[in-house]
C-alpha cells in the first residue's frame, strides 16, 4: 500500500521560502507523477504541479514563478518550494500521485496534508 | 484556463436519498479526463470515479458518474451516513494540467 508524508514547517514569515518534502512509502517513486496540491482552509483544491521521476516539471501557471520542484529518488522524496510567500498562499498542502495511466489518469494516494500558516 | 463549475454549493438529503451532483466545464473535455473525488472533513479527497464513469478501487456501486463534453454527474443512489462529505469534480487539461470544481457539499437535512 502506497502512503504519502509531507513534513516541513507549520509557519513561514510573509515574503520568505515555504519548503515542504514528500515521503514515499510503499512503492518506488521512480515512475508515474507526483504532485502538490493545496487547499485554503474551508476552501476548494488548487493544483500546484508535478514533477516526473526524471526531474521534468508542469507548474500551474498562476504559481509558476515562485515553484520549484525536485526529486530524490534515492529517498523516494520530492520536495516543493514557493518562494516570496504570502498569507494568500496560508493552506494545507498535500502531496499525491498521480496514478493510472495516461488514458485515464487520476489522483490516487494522497498524503495526509500538513497546513502552513503564512505570519509574521 | 479551464474552468469547473460544481451545482448546487450544498445539498441538504436524508439518509436514503439519491443526490444527483453537477460539474460544468467550460469548455469540451474528454471523458477519459474527468474525475470526482470525496473529501471528508480533516481527511484528504479521495478517488471515487475516474474516466467520468469507472470506479475506483473499493468504491460501493451507489456511486456512480455519467456525462460527457461539458456536462458530467455524479450520482449516489442511496445515501449512506458515511456519504455526508464534499465531492470534487476534477479534469486534466493543457494548462494549468489539473483543476478542480469548486465543490459540493452534501450535508444531512
Amino acid at each position: 500500500q502506497v502512503q504519502l508524508q509531507e513534513s516541513g514547517p507549520g509557519l513561514v514569515k510573509p515574503s520568505e521560502t515555504l519548503s515542504l518534502t514528500c515521503t514515499v512509502f510503499g512503492g518506488s517513486i521512480s515512475t508515474y507523477y507526483w504532485s502538490w496540491i493545496r487547499q485554503p482552509p474551508g476552501k476548494g483544491l488548487e493544483w500546484i504541479g508535478y514533477i516526473y521521476y526524471s526531474g521534468s516539471t508542469n507548474y500551474n501557471p498562476s504559481l509558476k514563478s515562485r515553484v520549484t520542484m525536485s526529486i530524490d529518488a534515492s529517498k523516494n522524496q520530492f520536495s516543493l518550494k514557493l518562494s516570496s510567500v504570502t498569507a494568500a498562499d496560508t493552506a494545507i498542502y498535500y502531496c499525491a500521485r498521480d496514478g493510472g495511466s495516461s488514458v485515464y489518469p487520476y489522483v490516487d494516494y494522497w498524503g495526509q496534508g500538513t497546513l502552513v500558516t503564512v505570519s509574521s | 484556463e479551464t474552468v469547473l463549475t460544481q451545482s448546487p454549493g450544498t445539498l441538504s438529503l436524508s439518509p436514503g436519498e439519491r443526490a444527483t451532483l453537477s460539474c460544468r466545464v467550460s469548455q469540451s473535455v474528454s471523458s477519459s479526463y474527468l474525475a470526482w473525488y470525496q473529501q471528508k472533513p480533516g481527511q484528504a479527497p479521495r478517488l471515487l470515479i475516474y474516466g467520468a464513469s469507472r470506479r475506483a478501487t473499493g468504491i460501493p456501486d451507489r456511486f456512480s458518474g455519467s456525462g460527457s463534453g461539458t456536462d458530467f454527474t455524479l450520482t449516489i443512489s442511496r445515501l449512506e451516513p458515511e456519504d455526508f462529505a464534499v465531492y470534487f469534480c476534477q479534469q486534466y487539461g493543457s494548462s494549468p494540467r489539473l483543476t478542480f470544481g469548486g465543490g459540493t457539499k452534501v450535508e444531512i437535512k
